[in-house]
């Protein structure tokens, strides 16, 4: 398979805990994305990385946030002293072109309940 | 108030009817205008891609973008039970790096 793949699919966790996400883009694909989805809505924009470089990022990523992209490849999320509005679908996508085009292509996501 | 508007649903529609889909928005520095698909508990994938405004066909699906009145449609004819899904639009301005802000889906049911 050779989508946008995403570790784990599914974390509980407790308030207070720290978790972390994995994300590996489709191979030829130097730039990655993440968003943020809640129950009901549409995906928000968190991070973008081109290549290692860390480009943008929104002001929804609060400092308990932080992404990396070590190498250009694979890319994590890390969420400190998580909060229960934490819980949500974590979705990270690839592209080759710049997003004028439209065409992300999506991981199935992380789902994140914070208890 | 949302930069991107979609009404939730659920519209359900018999097999074969033909769907209107809609979004409004309210930054008219939106210039590149996008559809995804999103079934159940999978990732979003992109139906349609419209720069500017016009009207843009693929197959059953019609993507059509006013500018004028920020408003933006995605007919999709002839539906099938595979359609049903959570439609997203999605936009973006040349100003705004590589963020793009979706509407919150409408749920759309297909019925046999």
């Amino acid at each position: 398979d050779t989508g946008v793949s995403q570790d784990p699919r599914h974390k509980i966790t407790k308030r207070g805990q720290n978790v972390t996400f994995r994300c590996d883009p489709i191979s030829e694909h130097n730039r990655l994305y993440w968003y943020r989805q809640t129950l009901g809505q549409g995906p928000e924009f968190l991070t973008y990385f081109q290549n290692e470089a860390q480009l943008e990022k929104s002001r929804l990523l609060s400092d308990r946030f932080s992404a990396e992209r070590p190498k250009g490849s694979f890319s994590t999320l890390e969420i400190q002293r998580t909060e229960q509005g934490d819980s949500a679908m974590y979705l990270c996508a690839s592209s080759l072109q710049a997003t004028n085009t439209g065409e992300l292509f999506f991981g199935e996501g992380s789902r994140l309940t914070v208890l | 108030q949302k930069e991107v508007e979609q009404d939730p649903g659920p519209l359900s529609v018999p097999e074969g009817a033909i769907v209107s889909l809609n979004c409004t928005y309210s930054n008219s520095a939106f210039q590149y205008f996008m559809w995804y698909r999103q079934y159940s508990r999978k990732g979003p994938e992109l139906l349609m891609y419209t720069y500017s405004s016009g009207n843009k066909e693929d197959g059953r699906f019609t993507a059509q973008v006013d500018k004028s009145s920020k408003y933006i449609s995605l007919f999709i004819r002839d539906s099938q039970p595979s359609d049903s899904a959570t439609y997203l639009c999605a936009m973006k301005s040349d100003n705004a790096g590589n963020m793009l802000t979706f509407g919150g889906g409408t749920r759309l049911m297909v019925k046999p």
